[in-house]
């Protein structure tokens, strides 16, 4: 299988503080991942691209001094919502690919960030 | 940007029907091509996948036809089942290096009992 995690599931924060998310993918090494940001009704929002060992690709439009992404090890990215507003509440899902395959992703079961 | 106020286009059927998805796909150099099945609350599950050089792939229950033509992918799902119920994306990647996928707005499929 291709098994993606993520933690956590949902999230309620304080406006202002910081939150972060794990993504991990449970049997296989990534190189690669992606999180992306999905309003209600709406098709998913590519954030950025992670790359084990090296900065994260940001796509335009996205804070990458807001969205902080560390994709220390193979198996694990962190996306952390700095300083957060009710604006940044949405839905945020990782994926990661499998090496030596196709270009499938594989998603996580996404977090739900709600800010007060 | 995003939209606002976007309502995804519905498909209804009955249980027990075949169910046809469509999708209008954007750049013609792309060369791998996904579907994908979401349900509330959960992340995208990978469903079938059909490559350029295709135009028609079998799964269990489910057939992707790919017209390069027209730019056009369906996804076919048979014997349509309540658990079928979910919003299903279409994916593109563009030939080359990048590995970034071009989402579809989603079609939401809804199975009567």
């Amino acid at each position: 299988g291709a098994v993606v995690s993520q933690h956590p599931s949902w999230v309620i924060c304080k406006s202002g503080t910081s939150v972060k998310i794990e993504c991990r993918s449970l049997d296989f090494q990534a190189t690669t991942m992606f999180w992306y940001r999905q309003f209600p009704k709406q098709s998913l929002m590519l954030m950025a691209t992670s790359n084990e060992g090296s900065k994260a690709t940001y796509e335009q439009g996205v804070e990458k001094d807001k969205f902080l992404i560390n994709h220390a090890s193979l198996t694990l990215s962190t996306l952390t919502v700095t300083s957060a507003h009710p604006e940044d509440s949405s839905f945020y899902i990782c994926s990661a690919i499998r090496p030596g395959g196709t270009d499938t992703q594989y998603f996580g079961p996404g977090t739900r960030l709600t800010v007060l | 940007g995003e939209s606002v106020g976007l309502h995804l286009p519905t498909l209804s059927v009955q249980e027990g029907d075949n169910s046809i998805i469509n999708c209008a796909y954007s750049n013609s150099a792309s060369d791998y091509f996904i579907w994908y099945k979401q349900e509330s609350g959960k992340g995208p599950q990978f469903i079938i996948d059909i490559r350029s050089n295709m135009d028609k792939r079998q799964g269990q229950r489910v057939t992707v036809l790919l017209n390069k033509t027209v730019k056009h992918l369906s996804l076919q799902i048979a014997a349509t089942q309540p658990g079928d119920s979910a919003v299903y994306f279409c994916a593109e990647k563009p030939a080359g290096n990048n590995r970034k996928l071009i989402w579809g707005l989603g079609t939401s499929l809804a199975v009567n009992p």
